[in-house]
């Protein structure tokens, strides 16, 4: 079965440039998260989709970051304007939700965004 | 809130040797918990799991317990590989504002010589 694939892998971009990334999630996944993964902060969610509606977008660190999953079968993150600061490995990863906490996450092999 | 604190890394074992990483949690409930892996230039792989208390989590030699009264689920390992080098991420699930949202620990980098 084919997993969490996300695009692009790699993303160099200008300061000021708009950035879009993008996931499919895994068949019959209701849920999403996008996280954000630096050395400094380690991994961060920035917000969470069940059934495509948002949950809680209370880790998207500011209005230049907005998330939106038109579908069951596809997400974007977009920067607008980006900044040097944004540069990280972005992650998306779904999961089954049907009731049950124990359902594990499935991961993406993350975009690796670089500003400059 | 729910927090996950790991042992700070890197941790650098010889090949063979024996493995402990620690991890603890804080819950407002009863959460799930969970091991996972991240190899260089991906992402995070499910190690393991336990969903109540004394469940044993286990897979690829790797074991961890889930242990309420001490809130904790440390991971062990017997005998490392080389291959076993990798970011190492203990988790929990529980009921947050209505749903079910994972939090992760910062994460403990494990080094294994030959």
């Amino acid at each position: 079965d084919a997993g969490v694939i996300q695009s692009p892998r790699h993303e160099v971009t200008e300061m000021g440039q708009e950035v879009t990334l993008r996931c499919k999630p895994i068949s019959g996944h209701n849920s999403l998260f996008w996280y954000r993964q630096t050395m400094m902060r380690g991994l961060e969610l920035l917000i969470y989709f069940n059934n495509n509606v948002p949950i809680d977008d209370s880790g998207m660190p500011e209005d230049r970051f907005s998330a939106k999953m038109p579908n069951a079968s596809f997400s974007t993150l977009k920067i607008q304007p980006s900044e040097p600061r944004d540069s990280a490995v972005y992650f998306c990863a779904s999961s089954l939700v049907s009731g049950t906490k124990n359902q594990p996450q499935h991961f993406g092999d993350g975009t690796r965004l670089s500003i400059l | 809130g729910n927090s996950v604190t790991q042992m700070e890394g890197p941790v650098t074992l010889s090949e063979e040797a024996f493995l402990t990483i620690n991890c603890t949690y804080t819950a407002t409930g009863y959460p799930s918990l969970f091991w996972y892996v991240q190899y260089p230039g991906e992402g995070l792989q499910l190690l393991l799991k336990a969903t109540k208390a004394d469940d044993k989590g286990s897979n690829k030699g790797f074991e961890a317990t889930y242990r309420k009264e001490t809130t904790s689920f440390h991971l062990e390992k017997g005998s490392v590989q080389v291959s076993d080098s990798a970011v190492y991420f203990c988790a929990l699930s529980d009921l947050t504002g209505g749903s079910y949202i994972p939090t992760f620990g910062r994460g403990t980098s494990l080094i294994v010589h030959p």
